[in-house]
């Protein structure tokens, strides 16, 4: 079982429309989770770290599950250029652990 | 503000060969971490230098090795390329002892191995 699972969609939406993505982790110690977004062939950008009390950042908002391993996503009045891959990222249980990544989530969102 | 650089761009190399990759952190950061990214795959992680040694290791063999200078630059070593290791070289850079570890990535090397 990999340790970080997404669905790799796509996600197709259309412009203005809401679209939402988990992904699940199962290393029950994990500290600290993040989603990253990656745009073709550039490498990983930050979006948003996530906290277990759930987290928003203008259009879009996470939150941390742990008691069932989920970390989950929610895009808001989607737009054109949030078309990109958007990988789980999950930091491993000591202070300075690697990060771990999911294969990643395509959106597209359409006109 | 700096961020991560990486180079080169791109790199092609036959099977056997050896490859240097070097990435530049950050300014102000002291931990570099290499991550290799095949097509479709999300990054996964080679390993992590801090003060100019190996913290942690990923599932990669010895053919991959690395090094960090005193001045927080790293490289990317690797021997006996495979054809498997075409790929995306991601370097990521932090802080040790900040607030947030934050890894904030470099645009990567692009490897192929003919």
């Amino acid at each position: 079982r990999k340790e970080v699972e997404q669905d790799p969609g796509p996600f197709n939406v259309p412009e203005g429309a809401t679209v939402a993505f988990n992904c699940t982790y199962s290393n029950s110690a994990s500290q600290s989770f993040f989603w990253y977004r990656q745009d073709c062939r550039k490498e990983p950008k930050l979006l948003m770290s996530v906290y277990s009390s759930g987290n928003e950042d203008g259009r879009f908002t996470a939150q941390l599950n742990r008691a069932s391993q989920y970390i989950s996503l929610l895009i808001r009045d989607s737009k054109l250029s949030d078309s990109a891959t958007y990988l789980c990222v999950v930091k491993g249980d000591n202070s300075w652990g690697k990060l771990q990544f999911g294969a990643g989530t395509q959106v597209v969102v359409t006109p | 503000d700096a961020g991560v650089t990486q180079s080169p761009t791109h790199l092609i190399k036959t099977r056997g060969q050896q490859v240097t990759l070097r990435c530049s952190p950050k300014s102000g950061h002291d931990t570099v971490s290499w991550y290799q990214q095949a097509l479709g795959q999300g990054p996964q992680f080679i390993f992590q230098y801090y003060e100019e040694e190996e913290r942690q290791r990923g599932n990669f063999p010895d053919r991959f090795s690395g090094h960090q200078f005193p001045n927080y630059s790293s490289e990317l070593n690797v021997n006996a390329l495979l054809l498997g290791d075409s790929a995306l070289y991601l370097c990521a850079s932090s802080l040790a002892s900040g607030v947030s570890d934050t890894q904030y990535f470099g645009p990567g090397t692009r490897l192929t191995v003919l």
